[in-house]
Protein backbone atom coordinates (compact mmCIF):
# COMPACT_ATOMS: atom_id res chain seq x y z
CA UNK A 1 0.00 0.00 0.00
CA UNK A 2 1.08 3.60 -0.36
CA UNK A 3 1.64 5.27 2.85
CA UNK A 4 0.80 8.95 2.91
CA UNK A 5 2.05 11.30 5.57
CA UNK A 6 1.30 15.00 6.41
CA UNK A 7 3.26 17.64 7.99
CA UNK A 8 3.17 19.48 10.10
CA UNK A 9 0.50 18.15 12.03
CA UNK A 10 -1.65 21.02 13.21
CA UNK A 11 -0.77 24.92 12.06
CA UNK A 12 -2.04 27.99 13.15
CA UNK A 13 -1.80 31.15 11.16
CA UNK A 14 -3.23 34.72 10.79
CA UNK A 15 -6.02 35.80 8.86
CA UNK A 16 -4.59 37.18 5.75
CA UNK A 17 -0.86 34.97 6.20
CA UNK A 18 0.07 31.87 3.91
CA UNK A 19 -0.55 28.26 5.06
CA UNK A 20 1.41 25.06 3.92
CA UNK A 21 0.65 21.94 4.49
CA UNK A 22 2.70 19.47 3.41
CA UNK A 23 2.34 15.41 1.90
CA UNK A 24 4.23 12.62 1.02
CA UNK A 25 3.95 9.59 -0.78
CA UNK A 26 5.60 6.42 -0.17
CA UNK A 27 6.12 5.96 -3.57
CA UNK A 28 5.59 8.54 -6.64
CA UNK A 29 2.12 8.68 -7.55
CA UNK A 30 3.63 9.94 -11.24
CA UNK A 31 1.92 8.00 -14.09
CA UNK A 32 4.79 8.54 -16.93
CA UNK A 33 2.34 7.48 -19.35
CA UNK A 34 0.09 11.18 -19.16
CA UNK A 35 2.56 12.79 -16.83
CA UNK A 36 0.07 13.24 -14.30
CA UNK A 37 0.12 13.02 -10.34
CA UNK A 38 -2.67 11.26 -8.76
CA UNK A 39 -3.07 13.10 -5.56
CA UNK A 40 -5.84 15.08 -4.53
CA UNK A 41 -6.92 17.36 -1.53
CA UNK A 42 -9.41 17.63 0.13
CA UNK A 43 -10.53 19.31 4.02
CA UNK A 44 -12.93 18.67 6.20
CA UNK A 45 -14.73 21.42 8.31
CA UNK A 46 -15.70 20.44 11.87
CA UNK A 47 -19.23 18.37 11.94
CA UNK A 48 -19.29 18.49 8.05
CA UNK A 49 -18.21 15.40 5.50
CA UNK A 50 -15.11 16.19 3.30
CA UNK A 51 -15.10 18.50 0.29
CA UNK A 52 -12.46 17.85 -2.61
CA UNK A 53 -10.51 20.91 -3.38
CA UNK A 54 -8.08 19.99 -5.76
CA UNK A 55 -6.95 16.85 -7.77
CA UNK A 56 -3.77 16.27 -10.44
CA UNK A 57 -1.92 17.67 -7.61
CA UNK A 58 -2.47 20.79 -9.02
CA UNK A 59 -5.96 21.30 -10.46
CA UNK A 60 -8.63 23.45 -8.45
CA UNK A 61 -11.91 22.31 -8.05
CA UNK A 62 -14.68 24.08 -9.60
CA UNK A 63 -15.87 26.24 -7.30
CA UNK A 64 -13.20 26.68 -5.18
CA UNK A 65 -11.46 29.60 -4.42
CA UNK A 66 -8.32 30.49 -5.98
CA UNK A 67 -5.98 31.24 -2.46
CA UNK A 68 -6.09 27.42 -2.84
CA UNK A 69 -3.08 25.93 -4.80
CA UNK A 70 -2.03 22.48 -5.33
CA UNK A 71 1.98 21.90 -6.07
CA UNK A 72 4.38 19.27 -6.58
CA UNK A 73 5.18 15.96 -8.42
CA UNK A 74 6.33 12.49 -7.36
CA UNK A 75 6.08 11.42 -3.86
CA UNK A 76 6.53 15.71 -2.52
CA UNK A 77 3.19 17.90 -2.52
CA UNK A 78 2.30 21.01 -1.05
CA UNK A 79 -1.15 23.00 -0.51
CA UNK A 80 -0.94 26.57 0.16
CA UNK A 81 -3.64 28.81 1.00
CA UNK A 82 -2.51 32.11 -0.01
CA UNK A 83 -4.97 34.37 2.59
CA UNK A 84 -6.21 32.17 5.49
CA UNK A 85 -10.02 33.25 5.94
CA UNK A 86 -11.79 32.48 9.07
CA UNK A 87 -13.84 29.87 7.02
CA UNK A 88 -10.78 27.74 6.37
CA UNK A 89 -10.44 26.46 9.77
CA UNK A 90 -10.63 22.45 9.11
CA UNK A 91 -8.60 19.81 9.13
CA UNK A 92 -7.22 19.22 5.40
CA UNK A 93 -6.07 15.34 3.96
CA UNK A 94 -4.05 14.27 1.60
CA UNK A 95 -5.07 11.16 -1.26
CA UNK A 96 -3.48 9.13 -3.50
CA UNK A 97 -5.80 7.72 -6.01
CA UNK A 98 -2.59 6.11 -8.35
CA UNK A 99 -3.30 2.58 -7.16
CA UNK A 100 -6.06 0.76 -4.63
CA UNK A 101 -6.23 0.76 -1.66
CA UNK A 102 -6.67 4.63 -2.40
CA UNK A 103 -5.06 6.06 0.81
CA UNK A 104 -5.04 9.71 2.86
CA UNK A 105 -3.00 11.05 4.98
CA UNK A 106 -3.52 11.72 8.57
CA UNK A 107 -4.72 15.12 8.55
CA UNK A 108 -3.29 18.85 9.46
CA UNK A 109 -5.34 20.91 11.68
CA UNK A 110 -5.49 24.15 10.13
CA UNK A 111 -6.31 26.77 13.06
CA UNK A 112 -6.19 30.88 13.47
CA UNK A 113 -3.79 32.50 15.23
CA UNK B 1 -28.19 18.78 -6.70
CA UNK B 2 -26.59 16.04 -5.78
CA UNK B 3 -27.08 14.44 -2.64
CA UNK B 4 -26.36 11.12 -0.90
CA UNK B 5 -28.39 10.21 2.13
CA UNK B 6 -26.67 7.19 3.95
CA UNK B 7 -28.67 5.10 6.55
CA UNK B 8 -28.52 1.66 8.36
CA UNK B 9 -26.30 2.56 11.12
CA UNK B 10 -26.73 1.87 14.43
CA UNK B 11 -25.24 0.14 17.81
CA UNK B 12 -24.22 -3.65 16.97
CA UNK B 13 -22.74 -6.01 18.75
CA UNK B 14 -19.27 -8.06 17.90
CA UNK B 15 -19.80 -10.35 15.57
CA UNK B 16 -22.65 -8.91 14.21
CA UNK B 17 -24.08 -7.57 11.12
CA UNK B 18 -25.66 -4.43 9.47
CA UNK B 19 -26.38 -3.28 5.84
CA UNK B 20 -25.77 -0.02 5.26
CA UNK B 21 -27.67 1.96 2.42
CA UNK B 22 -27.18 5.31 0.43
CA UNK B 23 -29.84 6.87 -1.29
CA UNK B 24 -28.56 9.09 -4.49
CA UNK B 25 -30.30 11.84 -6.03
CA UNK B 26 -29.50 14.85 -8.11
CA UNK B 27 -27.39 13.05 -10.65
CA UNK B 28 -27.12 9.23 -13.37
CA UNK B 29 -26.32 7.43 -10.36
CA UNK B 30 -26.00 4.54 -12.92
CA UNK B 31 -23.07 6.77 -15.14
CA UNK B 32 -21.06 6.53 -11.62
CA UNK B 33 -18.32 4.51 -9.79
CA UNK B 34 -19.17 5.03 -6.07
CA UNK B 35 -16.98 4.58 -2.83
CA UNK B 36 -17.46 3.54 0.82
CA UNK B 37 -15.03 5.67 2.89
CA UNK B 38 -14.87 5.69 7.27
CA UNK B 39 -13.68 7.63 9.80
CA UNK B 40 -13.38 7.10 13.27
CA UNK B 41 -14.71 10.21 14.95
CA UNK B 42 -11.68 12.52 15.47
CA UNK B 43 -9.59 10.57 13.41
CA UNK B 44 -8.79 10.40 9.81
CA UNK B 45 -9.88 8.98 6.46
CA UNK B 46 -9.93 5.27 5.43
CA UNK B 47 -11.05 4.47 2.15
CA UNK B 48 -13.08 0.56 2.46
CA UNK B 49 -14.41 -0.38 -0.98
CA UNK B 50 -15.38 1.22 -4.74
CA UNK B 51 -17.69 -0.69 -7.10
CA UNK B 52 -17.85 0.57 -10.74
CA UNK B 53 -21.14 2.32 -12.69
CA UNK B 54 -22.94 -1.43 -13.50
CA UNK B 55 -21.64 -3.40 -10.32
CA UNK B 56 -19.78 -5.44 -12.37
CA UNK B 57 -16.26 -5.01 -10.65
CA UNK B 58 -15.80 -3.66 -6.62
CA UNK B 59 -12.50 -3.40 -4.56
CA UNK B 60 -11.80 -3.85 -0.67
CA UNK B 61 -9.29 -2.26 1.44
CA UNK B 62 -7.23 -5.64 2.85
CA UNK B 63 -8.87 -4.67 6.18
CA UNK B 64 -12.24 -5.46 5.28
CA UNK B 65 -12.04 -7.85 2.62
CA UNK B 66 -14.12 -11.25 3.15
CA UNK B 67 -16.18 -9.45 5.58
CA UNK B 68 -17.99 -6.11 3.73
CA UNK B 69 -19.68 -6.64 0.36
CA UNK B 70 -20.17 -3.55 -1.49
CA UNK B 71 -23.59 -3.54 -3.94
CA UNK B 72 -25.77 -1.36 -5.70
CA UNK B 73 -29.54 -1.60 -7.54
CA UNK B 74 -29.43 1.07 -9.95
CA UNK B 75 -32.91 0.57 -10.27
CA UNK B 76 -33.40 2.42 -6.84
CA UNK B 77 -30.58 4.78 -7.62
CA UNK B 78 -29.20 3.37 -3.68
CA UNK B 79 -25.76 1.86 -2.95
CA UNK B 80 -25.25 -0.96 0.25
CA UNK B 81 -22.69 -1.75 2.34
CA UNK B 82 -23.19 -5.23 3.87
CA UNK B 83 -20.75 -5.18 6.93
CA UNK B 84 -20.47 -8.98 8.31
CA UNK B 85 -18.10 -10.81 11.48
CA UNK B 86 -18.33 -6.85 12.56
CA UNK B 87 -15.44 -6.09 15.01
CA UNK B 88 -14.03 -3.14 17.61
CA UNK B 89 -12.17 -1.31 15.51
CA UNK B 90 -14.75 -1.14 12.89
CA UNK B 91 -16.37 1.52 14.75
CA UNK B 92 -16.79 4.30 12.50
CA UNK B 93 -18.52 6.97 10.76
CA UNK B 94 -19.35 5.09 7.04
CA UNK B 95 -19.69 7.82 4.52
CA UNK B 96 -21.03 7.40 1.22
CA UNK B 97 -19.22 8.82 -2.06
CA UNK B 98 -19.35 9.57 -5.79
CA UNK B 99 -16.64 8.97 -7.75
CA UNK B 100 -15.56 12.06 -10.46
CA UNK B 101 -15.96 9.82 -12.97
CA UNK B 102 -12.97 11.39 -15.13
CA UNK B 103 -10.60 10.84 -12.48
CA UNK B 104 -11.17 8.07 -11.25
CA UNK B 105 -10.26 7.55 -7.41
CA UNK B 106 -11.28 11.37 -7.00
CA UNK B 107 -14.67 11.71 -4.57
CA UNK B 108 -16.54 14.82 -5.35
CA UNK B 109 -19.33 14.22 -3.43
CA UNK B 110 -19.51 12.82 -0.20
CA UNK B 111 -22.64 11.85 2.18
CA UNK B 112 -23.26 12.88 5.72
CA UNK B 113 -22.37 9.56 6.74
CA UNK B 114 -23.95 6.65 8.96
CA UNK B 115 -22.13 5.70 12.75
CA UNK B 116 -21.98 1.96 12.97
CA UNK B 117 -20.83 1.01 16.55
CA UNK B 118 -19.39 -2.03 17.61
CA UNK B 119 -20.01 -2.77 21.01
CA UNK B 120 -21.20 -5.45 23.42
Amino acid sequence: DIVMTQSPDSLAVSLGERATINCKSSQSVLYSSNNKNYLAWYHQKPGQPPRLLVYWASTRESGVPDRFSGSGSGTDFTLTISSLQAEDVAVYYCQQYYTTPFTFGPGTKVDIK
Amino acid sequence: EVQLVESGGGLVQPGGSLRLSCAASGFTFSSYWMHWVRQVPGKGLVWVSRINSDGSSTVYADSVKGRFTISRDNAKNTLYLQVNSLRAEDTAVYYCARDATLIRGVIDYWGQGTLVTVSS
